[in-house]
């Protein structure tokens, strides 16, 4: 059973334009959710978080969204660059209960110029 | 170099054999995780070692093992080796049982 699901295996987006991509989940107990790029040969590295006490964060370009009342976040990228084709991971965990953080799938953007 | 080091980088092996991938954790990490990315698949949480303890098991197979030592490297050792085993072996570290986790760059695991 998929805790976290990243339902947009893909994602194509012109340089410049805003990129969107989705996350739901489905443990209520989670209360802390990241957001992860990942380029070819290499590991994820950490982009941006949001704790369950707030709806947004931003941090320059990149934008997280939390609706905790339908369990879905999101991740804007305004404006996209090529630079930002990766794959995307979106992870969740509950910290009250110390569990490692629980990935989706991944959603792999593609910035054309 | 994000600080975690994964030996080795690829690894091809026949199917039945036994492995060892090795995580060095960034410098002050007491914290290592093991994940596994199979093909169309995300990260699957396998086991957590926190300062030479096990602290957390996720969808980790009775074939596969792991442990912590006390210069706080960690191997996941997989054994009894299947074709579905193949795919892509992360490992990350953090302080404590921070969300601050930083991957190593991963062992590709290839079993014919």
């Amino acid at each position: 059973d998929q805790q976290v699901k990243q339902n947009s295996p893909s994602l194509s987006v012109q340089e410049g334009r805003i990129s969107i991509l989705n996350c739901d989940y489905t443990n209520s107990m989670f209360d802390y959710f990241l957001w992860y790029k990942k380029y070819p040969a290499e590991g994820p590295t950490f982009l941006i978080s949001i704790s369950s006490i707030k709806d947004k964060n931003e941090d320059g370009r990149f934008t997280v969204f939390l609706n905790k009342s339908a369990k879905h976040l999101s991740l804007h990228i305004v404006p996209s660059q090529p630079g930002d084709s990766a794959v995307y991971f979106c992870a969740a965990s509950a910290s009250q209960a110390g569990t490692a953080l629980i990935f989706g799938k991944g959603t792999t953007l593609s910035v054309s110029s | 170099d994000s600080g975690v080091t994964q030996t080795p980088k690829h690894l091809i092996t026949a199917t039945g054999q036994r492995v060892t991938l090795r995580c060095s954790p960034r410098s002050g990490d007491l914290s290592v995780y093991w994940y596994q990315q199979s093909l169309d698949q995300g990260l699957q949480f396998l086991i957590q070692y926190y300062n030479g303890e096990e602290r957390a098991k996720g969808n980790i197979l009775e074939r596969f093992s792991a442990q912590q030592f006390p210069d706080l490297h960690s191997e996941l050792n997989l054994s009894s080796l299947e074709l579905g085993d193949s795919a892509l072996y992360f490992c990350a570290s953090s302080v404590a049982d921070s969300y601050g986790y930083t991957f190593g760059s991963g062992t590709r695991l290839t079993v014919v």
